[in-house]
């Protein structure tokens, strides 16, 4: 089965760090490219990041909400995505999901631009922010 | 940054109905929309993708439509199961995807 799981979620101080890890298994991760998206309590969803897959050089973008205190990452030999929030607010809390972007009609290792969707989402960690 | 928004925000429906969806974008977006259903207390499962192709896995039931600035979620025959909250989402603007506020479908 393709998964994803979040993990690293719980309690942080604002000021403090947090790093969030989204473990893959039954799809190729060093092909696929990965996402984070967040979804504060009661509200929709947020876009705050991608890593590009190696062949892209493993580039990242990000929301301008979150550019400069967040940091995405992969360990492609163990299969993982990391989200490093540094300079915790408390509009940071939230649901963080981890997400495989994934191009239509597109077969393989794919650049990951204009008109992508998720296939697959974790279920999701929490994080809460609060002195 | 281009702004979605769907109507209605909420919406009461009975087994059987069919129902549909708005969701408009603040400037053209191609066909570049995204439809996904949250259940309460999970992750969203993408429904449709480029506006009208049906992931796999999903029932027929669903369907959409539209380009450029307008476009629809499409439920024929509403299950128990499909009462969630929907949200659109456009790439147009990719890697930066926004979503609509969302639609809550109730049970009447």
């Amino acid at each position: 089965d393709v998964q994803l799981v979040e993990s690293g979620g719980g309690l942080g101080q604002p000021g403090r760090s947090l790093t969030l890890s989204c473990t893959s298994s039954g799809f190729n991760f060093r092909d696929s490219g990965m996402s984070w998206l967040r979804q504060a309590p009661g509200k929709g969803l947020e876009w705050v990041g991608l890593i590009r897959s190696s062949a892209f050089g493993g580039t990242t973008e990000y929301a301008a909400s979150v550019k400069g205190r967040f940091t995405i990452s992969r360990d492609r030999s163990r299969s993982i995505a990391y989200l490093q929030i540094h300079s915790l607010k408390t509009e940071d809390t939230a649901v963080y999901y981890c997400v495989r972007p994934r191009m239509p009609f597109c077969v393989g290792e794919c650049y990951i631009s204009t008109g992508y969707y998720m296939d697959v989402w974790g279920k999701g960690t929490t994080v809460i922010v609060t002195s | 940054d281009i702004q979605m928004t769907q109507s209605p925000s909420s919406l009461s429906a009975s087994v059987g109905d069919r129902v549909s969806i708005v969701c408009r974008a603040s400037q053209t977006i191609g066909t570049h929309l995204n439809w996904y259903q949250q259940k309460p207390g999970e992750a969203p499962e993408v429904l449709i993708y480029a506006a009208s192709s049906l992931q796999g896995g999903v029932p027929s039931r669903f369907s959409g439509s539209g380009s450029g600035t307008e476009f629809t979620l499409t439920i024929r025959s509403l299950q128990p199961e499909d009462f969630a909250t929907y949200y659109c989402q456009q790439s147009y603007s990719a890697p930066r995807i926004t979503f609509g506020q969302g639609t809550r479908l109730e049970i009447k």
